[in-house]
């Protein structure tokens, strides 16, 4: 298994302006993803991150927006940049470990932009 | 990616089975079948996975159907714990696995 932790728990921010959310993993994995659930809504894909490698985009996402940096095996962080009230969502980190067939989730950040 | 198809909720009585339908008709033949379950206010935990045969674990069972086009999800005996948003999931384990997550179902439960 995998003990995922992600900072902030939850922030408040100003229209934009940027905001680096960080996801902290006690194992090396190769594969990390990262999510927003907008409220009341189902999780949707933004990107996968790979380290050593540019994070790969699901439709709809784009770099500028979701810079996101890969730094080593245990570590991703997602920037919401330039954010506006319909970022307001949950951001979540997950981790695949090689050859299990789960993903694991961290807690989730929880942002608010005003 | 291959649709799943699930009801937006439901209600059982803690201490009673509860039986988690999901279709998904459209499923490929390398396709796995994945439930995660998303307890309030925390991100998604693995429940159970399954290719074509009858899974159990300790969480639950699994049902898939011979033509492979739906499954079930089965929680032996509900506690409230167990009051959720599941989510049926199709995903090939090959590579990195992006779940696309549907709606769900949300699980009430009764005391």
């Amino acid at each position: 298994s995998a003990v995922i932790s992600q900072k902030p728990s939850r922030d408040i921010c100003q229209r934009g302006t940027s905001l680096t959310i960080q996801c902290q993993v006690d194992s090396q994995v190769t594969m990390m993803f990262w999510y927003r659930q907008q409220p009341g809504q189902s999780l949707t894909l933004i990107a996968t991150a790979n380290q050593g490698s540019e994070a790969t985009y699901e439709s709809g996402f784009v770099i500028d927006k979701f810079p996101i940096s890969r730094p080593n095996l245990t570590f991703s962080t997602l920037t919401v940049s330039n954010m506006s009230p319909e970022d307001s969502s949950i951001y979540l980190c997950s981790v695949e470990l090689a050859g299990a067939y789960e993903q694991y989730f961290g807690p989730g950040t929880r942002l608010t932009v005003t | 990616d291959a649709k799943t198809t699930q009801p937006n909720s439901m209600e059982s009585n803690e201490e009673e089975p509860v039986h988690l339908p999901c279709n998904h008709s459209t499923i490929s033949g390398t396709d796995y079948i994945h439930w995660y379950r998303q307890l309030p206010s925390q991100g998604p935990e693995y429940v159970i996975h399954g290719l074509t045969s009858n899974v159990n674990n300790r969480m639950a069972s699994l049902a898939i159907a011979e033509d492979r086009k739906s499954s079930t999800l089965i929680l032996h005996r509900a506690t409230l714990r167990d009051a959720a948003v599941y989510y049926c999931i199709l995903s090939v384990l090959m590579g990195a696995q992006k779940l696309v997550f549907g709606q769900g179902t949300r699980l009430t439960i009764n005391p």
